[in-house]
């Protein structure tokens, strides 16, 4: 079965970085698509970035380009997203999503990163 | 890119249907046929429920289903259960090659 194990969250004062991985298990990795969405706590869902199945094509959402970056290990099956000059905006729960055709059909428990000082 | 409009909260009887609505524009909603809707229990991750604006992924009730009309998703639950009280969000694949949530709506069963 799908499973999406992310790691990499805690505490992490503002303007520093954090990177957060990705470890999926029971499909093909390297076949799909994978997106980073985040949800701050008590707030709604925000899609943040994708990268394609090879790593070759990645989108980022306005509030966090320039300052992350999605990128894969195809090889070790996980995702990463690096995280640079962080703010206490970013604080949220991240989840890593596997896409099916531009859907997220499978997502993780998710990881908490807070931003403060 | 601006979140997509949903109402904040619907609410309903068990049995009734109810239907909710999601807002966008020809850049998002209205240009692709790429809206999918999400269910999310507190403290759970979310599960998608409708993709490509009317199909239901395997496992997902019969219930649930999608539509679209212009710039504007619809979710609709009929024969609403206890069960389907939670958090909805709608998401749309958009002209920058991005992706948007929407707002989400709170459903509670009476």
């Amino acid at each position: 079965q799908v499973q999406l194990v992310e790691s990499g969250g805690g505490v992490v004062q503002p303007g520093r970085s954090l990177r957060l991985s990705c470890a999926a298990s029971g499909f093909t990795f390297r076949s799909y698509a994978m997106h980073w969405v985040r949800q701050a706590p008590g707030k709604g869902l925000e899609w943040v970035t994708v990268t394609s199945y090879d790593g070759s094509e990645k989108y980022y959402a306005d509030s966090v380009k320039g300052r992350f970056t999605i990128s894969r290990d195809n090889s070790k099956n996980t995702l990463y997203l690096q995280m640079n000059s962080l703010r206490a905006e970013d604080t949220a729960v991240y989840y890593c999503a596997k896409d099916q055709n531009g859907n997220c059909d499978y997502w993780g428990q998710g990881t908490l990163v807070t931003v403060s000082s | 890119q601006s979140a997509l409009t949903q109402p904040a909260s619907v609410s309903g009887s068990p049995g009734q249907s109810i239907t909710i609505s999601c807002t966008g524009s020809s850049s998002d909603v209205g240009g692709f046929n790429y809206v999918s809707w999400y269910q999310q229990h507190p403290g759970k991750a979310p599960k998608l429920m409708i993709y490509d604006v009317t199909n239901r992924p395997s496992g997902v009730s019969n219930r649930f289903s999608g539509s679209k009309s212009g710039n504007t998703a619809s979710l609709t639950i009929s024969g609403l259960q206890t069960e389907d009280e939670a958090d909805y969000y709608c998401c749309s694949y958009t002209s920058s090659r991005t992706y948007v949530f929407g707002t989400g709506t709170k459903v509670t069963v009476l």
